[in-house]
């Protein structure tokens, strides 16, 4: 079965500094990507999705990820962190099979 | 507003005593999903519901039931709740699928614990 992994638990940066965070899946074909964002106290919301062409796709809040085939990455990237941002992310896979899968998530703290 | 609805937010109940958590959209969406979130765990989702009257078992259905009698509506229900369900729970919607390519629109949870 496929899966999801997110190998930072947790990951502080200062404001105004950049942020990757890292998302590996292990699958056969090319899935549909996604990351989601939860602010404390709320459910999900949809950042940004992959499913073909241009490898870099640009979401909301100024969030961009890349789709990497050879590494099997899609990373999450932002270029300047605001203390909004403090949340914590998730990356999750869709096969063909049409199972969604999640990762475990990684808690992101903005340093003033 | 486009949104799911879950209900209660906040529930504590003991041992053994039947609860049922409500889930509700009003985006006429076919795809309805429960998932509870545990630390480290990410999310599992416990049940799905592709259309009306068509239910089935995600990765952590045991204890748990669910029913899909109208399209808006998709009810959690835990016939003898345990300690081990505590947990944080999440419906989703989709407008088809497994959100493959709508992605899903997430309830804001409902916090369950089970003493």
């Amino acid at each position: 079965a496929q899966s999801v992994t997110q190998p930072d638990i947790h990951i502080t940066v200062s404001e105004g500094a950049s942020l990757e965070l890292r998302c590996n899946y292990s699958y056969g074909a090319t899935p549909y990507l996604f990351w989601y964002v939860q602010s404390p106290g709320q459910g999900l919301q949809l950042l940004l999705k992959y499913f073909s062409g241009d490898t870099l796709v640009q979401g909301i809040k100024g969030f961009e990820a890349e789709f990497k085939r050879s590494q099997s990455s899609f990373n999450l990237r932002k270029p300047s962190v605001h203390w909004s941002d403090a949340a914590e992310y998730f990356c999750a896979v869709v096969d063909n099979n049409n199972d969604m899968r999640f990762g475990a998530g990684t808690r992101l703290t903005v340093k003033p | 507003e486009a949104q799911v609805t879950q209900n209660p937010r906040y529930l504590i109940t003991v041992t053994g005593k039947k609860l049922t958590v409500t889930c509700s959209q009003n985006m006429n969406h076919e795809y309805m999903s429960w998932y509870r979130q545990d630390p480290g765990l990410g999310l599992r989702q416990i049940y799905y519901s592709m259309n009306v009257e068509v239910t089935d078992k995600g990765d952590v259905p045991e204890g748990y039931k669910v029913s899909r009698k109208e399209k808006r509506n998709f009810p959690l229900i835990l016939e003898s709740p345990s300690p081990n369900q505590t947990s944080l729970y999440f419906c989703a919607s989709s407008l088809s699928g497994v959100g493959g390519v709508y992605g899903y629109t997430f309830g804001s949870g409902t916090r369950l614990t089970v003493v």
